[in-house]
């Protein structure tokens, strides 16, 4: 089956830094990449939906200055954090569609803790 | 806007029996989407229901579809102890690029 990579698993940051997370398709074409956040004992939450080549939508409430995301390729997508605080503490898991809108593959996610 | 509900969130039951987790939609999707998520992991592809009255079974797990009463449901027969885990389902949003809503979970846990 298809493969999602995220790098790094896990990172835990100073408050005020900026963290980036990368999510890469391994062995298909993403044509679109969707990033999700999950608080601890919580569901997941779509954060932003990006194609490649073009600016990620962003769900209400998700600041797009702060979730900077990038589909630079068709095998990579990366969501940057900025200026980070502890609220941002959270799980990030993306996942990627090929041409089969059927299927969506996950990431292994990224446990993000900034202190 | 797309809900997802799932009950029970919480589910204590003990082996070998059998029981049922269901999820109800908001709105027509024809894409529904079960997943297992062990602590601290992803998310691990279960079933993809793709049209009314779908039925699919894989071990001790069994989902079906009925898209006229926008229900799903996750059927266990006889539990094991390594079925505990938090079930999502979830429902394609069509008017966020196909992106899924995912119901709370429902959090199994499965004892002697």
């Amino acid at each position: 089956g298809a493969v999602v990579s995220q790098h790094p698993s896990w990172v835990i940051c100073k408050s005020g830094t900026s963290v980036k997370i990368e999510c890469r398709s391994l062995d298909f074409q993403a044509t679109t990449m969707f990033w999700y956040r999950q608080f601890p004992k919580q569901s997941l939450m779509l954060m932003a939906t990006s194609n490649e080549g073009s600016k990620a939508t962003y769900e209400q409430g998700v600041e797009k200055d702060k979730f900077l995301i990038n589909h630079a390729s068709l095998t990579l997508s990366t969501l940057t954090v900025t200026s980070a605080h502890p609220e941002d503490s959270s799980f990030y898991i993306c996942s990627a569609s090929g041409q089969n809108r059927n299927e969506q593959y996950f990431g292994p996610g990224t446990r993000l803790t900034v202190t | 806007e797309l809900k997802v509900e799932q009950n029970p969130l919480f589910l204590s039951m003990q082996e070998g029996k059998n029981y049922t987790i269901y999820c109800n939609y908001s709105t027509t999707s024809d894409r529904l989407y079960w997943y297992r998520q062990d602590p601290g992991k992803s998310l691990e592809s279960l079933f993809v229901l793709l049209s009314n009255g779908a039925v699919k079974q894989e071990g001790r797990l069994m989902a079906s579809l009925d898209t006229k009463a926008r229900l799903s449901t996750l059927h266990i027969t006889a539990a094991v102890h390594d079925l505990s885990a938090t079930y999502f389902c979830a429902v394609v949003n069509s008017n966020s690029g196909y992106a899924l809503n995912f119901g709370k979970g429902t959090s199994l846990l499965v004892t002697p």
